[in-house]
């Protein structure tokens, strides 16, 4: 059973686009929502994380839009640069997610082209 | 600050034989977790451990081996390899919310 599903898989955008990648949970006490940035041969790092008691939350060009209700998160890249092509893997845990681990989405290749 | 390190970073096995693979972290976090990560499945938590002596199983557990009895150190072991435990594993370790991830080790179970 997947608890987080993200979309889509895979996602080309011209430099200067807006590309969003869009999560969703299933699991109501999740209270922690990360997301996650990789480049190839290289760990995961943190991009930018929200609560649910927000619904947006910016830190530079990366914002996350938070929908409660609907149980539903995205990630926007404002002015995306070659630089932002990477995979982007959206997350969610309980207990504000030090304590018993990430469920991570199945991750989004992003392209940004020149 | 070498934060968390991973070892072997490359490992090449054969099915039936013992593979640790090792972590350290330098920032005395409490938490550490493995994760593997697979091609159409993102990353999923194998174990994780909240202090020294202190484990539990994530999502998918069978076939792995965890220990820690130091704070800094949480190797992982499979017992006996088989192929579809061919992956990449991440070890993380956290404090509070943020998870840091080391580099990865690459194994092939052939």
């Amino acid at each position: 059973q997947q608890q987080v599903k993200q979309s889509p898989q895979s996602l080309i955008v011209q430099k200067g686009g807006i590309p969003i990648i869009n999560c969703a949970y299933e699991n109501t006490a999740f209270d922690y929502f990360p997301w996650y940035q990789q480049f190839p041969g290289k760990g995961p790092a943190l991009l930018i994380a929200i609560r649910p008691d927000v619904s947006e939350k910016k830190e530079g060009r990366f914002t996350i839009s938070f929908n409660k209700s609907a149980k539903q998160f995205s990630l926007h890249i404002m002015d995306s640069q070659p630089g932002d092509s990477a995979t982007y893997f959206c997350a969610a845990s309980r207990w504000g997610g030090g304590a018993d681990g990430l469920t991570f989405g199945k991750g989004t290749h992003l392209i940004i082209q020149p | 600050d070498a934060g968390i390190t991973q070892s072997p970073r490359y490992k090449i096995t054969e099915t039936g034989r013992q593979v640790t693979l090792m972590c350290h972290q330098t920032w005395s976090h409490s938490y550490m977790f493995w994760y593997r990560q697979d091609l159409g499945h993102g990353l999923r938590l194998i174990y994780y451990s909240a202090a020294a002596d202190i484990t539990d199983k994530g999502e998918v557990p069978d076939g792995y081996v965890v220990s820690r009895s130091k704070t800094e150190n949480f190797p992982l072991t499979l017992e006996s390899a088989t192929r579809s435990q061919t992956s990449v594993y991440f070890c993380a370790s956290s404090e509070r919310q943020t998870q840091y991830f080391g580099p990865g080790t690459r194994l092939l179970v052939l």
